[in-house]
Formats: C-alpha cells, sequence, structure tokens
C-alpha cells in the first residue's frame, strides 16, 4: 500500500484481556518499529525488526508484550493480560533501508488502546 | 530522565512570521537529530534532520541549527503558515542505533492568521 496501515485504530480492552495489534508496513520496506506513546508524551521506543529478525526488544516495557514479524512484512504487537498503564497510542514504523543508515520513517496513524 | 527535552508544550505564532522551536538533549551520544510534525489522530511525519557534523541544515522553509556544545537545537519555520499547525517532536539517536529514537514530549505550535 500507499502507506503504513495499523489496525484497528481504536481497541478497547477490560484489564486482564489479551490485544493483538497488527501493522502493515509499506511494500518492501525491510526494517519495523513499534513505539508507544502515552497521553501528553512523545513515542516511546518498543522494538525493531530487520526483516523477520528482532534485532532489538530492549524498550518492551514487560514479558507481558511481544512483538513478532514472522515472514519479513505484517508485524503484530501483542500484549497479554492488559493493565491500565498499557493504555497509550501504538505506533508502528516502517523504512526501506536498515539500520545503519539515517533517515526519517514512515510512521502509521496507530491504534489507540484504552483499558477499562 | 528525559533525555531529550522540549521545554516549551506550546507555541503561537502569526502567520507569515518566524517559528523557533527549541530542543535540548543530554545524552552526550546522540550524534543524529531529527525533528517530526504531527497531525491529530495521524502518525508523526518526518520533516528534517542533521547529523551532528554540520551545524546547520535547510529544506525550503524550514532549518535545523544544532549548538553541539549546548546541546541544544532548534528548528526554524519561515515564513510560518496555518498549515504548520501541529505538534513538532525532536527526537535524537546515536550513530549505529538508528533504529531507538529517543523523542522529546513535543510543541504544540498554533499558527494565527
Amino acid at each position: 500500500g500507499a502507506g503504513v496501515s495499523q489496525s484497528p485504530r481504536y481497541k478497547v480492552a477490560k484489564r486482564g484481556q489479551d490485544v493483538a495489534l497488527r501493522c502493515d508496513p509499506i511494500s518492501g520496506h525491510v526494517s519495523l518499529f513499534w513505539y508507544q506513546q502515552a497521553l501528553g508524551q512523545g513515542p516511546e521506543f518498543l522494538t525493531y525488526f530487520q526483516n523477520e529478525a528482532q534485532l532489538d526488544k530492549s524498550g518492551l516495557p514487560s514479558d507481558r508484550f511481544f512483538a513478532e514479524r514472522p515472514e519479513g512484512s505484517v508485524s503484530t504487537l501483542k500484549i497479554q493480560r492488559t493493565q491500565q498503564e498499557d493504555s497509550a497510542v501504538y505506533l508502528c514504523a516502517s523504512s526501506f533501508l536498515s539500520v545503519t543508515f539515517f533517515g526519517g520513517y514512515t510512521f502509521g496513524s496507530g491504534t489507540r488502546l484504552t483499558v477499562v | 530522565d528525559q533525555q531529550v527535552k522540549q521545554n516549551s508544550p506550546s507555541l503561537s505564532v502569526q502567520e507569515g512570521r518566524i517559528s523557533i522551536l527549541n530542543c535540548d538533549y543530554t545524552n552526550s551520544m546522540f550524534d543524529y537529530f531529527l525533528w517530526y510534525k504531527k497531525y491529530p489522530a495521524e502518525g508523526p511525519t518526518f520533516l528534517i534532520s542533521i547529523s551532528s557534523i554540520k551545524d546547520k541544515n535547510e529544506d525550503g522553509r524550514f532549518t535545523v541549527f544544532l549548538n553541539k556544545s549546548a546541546k541544544h537545537l532548534s528548528l526554524h519555520i519561515v515564513p510560518s503558515q496555518p498549515g504548520d499547525s501541529a505538534v513538532y517532536f525532536c527526537a535524537a539517536t546515536p550513530t549505529g542505533t538508528a533504529s531507538k529514537l529517543t523523542f522529546g514530549t513535543g510543541t504544540r505550535l498554533q499558527v494565527t492568521l
């Protein structure tokens, strides 16, 4: 597609529920990133994939968070046993270049997760 | 701790005037800096970047200045237009780890008629 597509746009989850957030990067983009943006804050790095390899997951806040990109294109961010502090906008971004080349990512519009 | 700080949560500027958005960083390892613009309900859009080997980078109406000794950068928009009204985020990364951007908390720019 023309841009990075994320679904769903909005998700309301009851505390304790598991959720899965999907990211469709721009076709051919090698690098894929997940960021978490809490209200009034800037995006915070969660994890990074180069093709199907998860090269950096240092930003995942707990073992309840899990991300995968099994075929090097679509990625899913899964949050188990959601807590209220997980409420945020989850942003996905992609880049056709590898990590060693700088440039701006293309971000999706995000998934707004509200845990009630 | 905030490694990238945008101390002005909001800024209002008249159309046609200059907008100056500021950003400070504390991590000496940061040597590549980016500005993103964000409209409501959309993802951030890359605007302009600068490497630490430069002190200025210009792209049309947008210029980014970097003062390494002060660990400070600024984004100048001249002339400001109503369509520039958005939240602007400063981001930084050390060389070799471009995967992990550290963002500031953003500055909301309002360009008035």
